[in-house]
């Protein structure tokens, strides 16, 4: 099984401040990784796949990179509606399919 | 416009069984992969289970393998999942998910709520 490790825990950032999320995979998982927001309440939302694709109707402030076993998520504007619990997900080798266990966004 | 709507949550003691449905709607349902995903209070996205589009082969976490049992009904567009021998660490949201294969979940429900207590 894959274990996905994300960092930090939480994240305390200004709106209008840019917020980089990092997510690590054990082993390889080439470029097939998602990121998902969730808010309380709500369903998960997916913002990303395959490492840097915005998913629809996602604004061009997310943005995602990298490959292999090391990703970031950056908002590069934060607004207020953005501080929420982002997941990550590798979906190279499933099954399991594997979650981080979050990264927290939270207004400083 | 893709809408999935869980349904079946509830409390149920332990050891006990409960069913969960999804109906689908918005898209060619028989056309994708499903998947059910839950989060347990205060905790983590845990996969639990998925089904696929050709023969329907069936996959699913070691925490539920043997309990659970996922199913479709591709002419009701519907997504099952029968849950069996229940713990308290199943307590939990349990979101249906629609599986873009190489793209992650594109779409979820709302989730359903079910709390394994006596």
């Amino acid at each position: 099984e894959i274990v996905m490790t994300q960092s930090p825990a939480t994240l305390s950032v200004s709106p209008g401040e840019r917020a980089t999320l990092s997510c690590r995979a054990s082993r390889s998982v080439s470029t097939n990784l998602a990121w998902y927001q969730k808010k309380p309440g709500q369903a998960p939302r997916l913002l990303i796949y395959g490492a840097s694709t915005r998913a629809t109707g996602i604004p061009a402030r997310f943005s995602g990179s990298g490959s292999g076993t090391e990703f970031t998520l950056t908002i590069s504007s934060l607004q207020s509606e953005d501080f929420a619990v982002y997941f990550c997900q590798q979906y190279n080798n499933w099954p399991p399919y594997t979650f981080g266990q979050g990264t927290k966004l939270e207004i400083k | 416009e893709v809408q999935l709507l869980e349904s079946g949550g509830g409390l149920v003691q332990p050891g006990g069984s409960r069913r969960l449905s999804c109906a689908a709607s918005g898209f060619i349902f028989r056309n994708f992969a499903m998947s059910w995903v839950r989060q347990a209070p205060g905790k983590g996205l845990e996969w639990v289970s998925s089904i696929s589009v050709i023969d329907s082969n069936t996959y699913y976490a070691d925490s539920v393998k043997g309990r659970f049992t996922i199913s479709r009904d591709n002419s009701k567009n519907t997504l099952t999942l029968q849950m069996n021998s229940l713990r308290s660490e199943d307590t939990a949201v349990y979101y249906c998910a629609k599986d873009q294969l190489g793209m992650g979940f594109d779409s979820w429900g709302q989730g359903t709520l079910v709390t394994v207590s006596s």
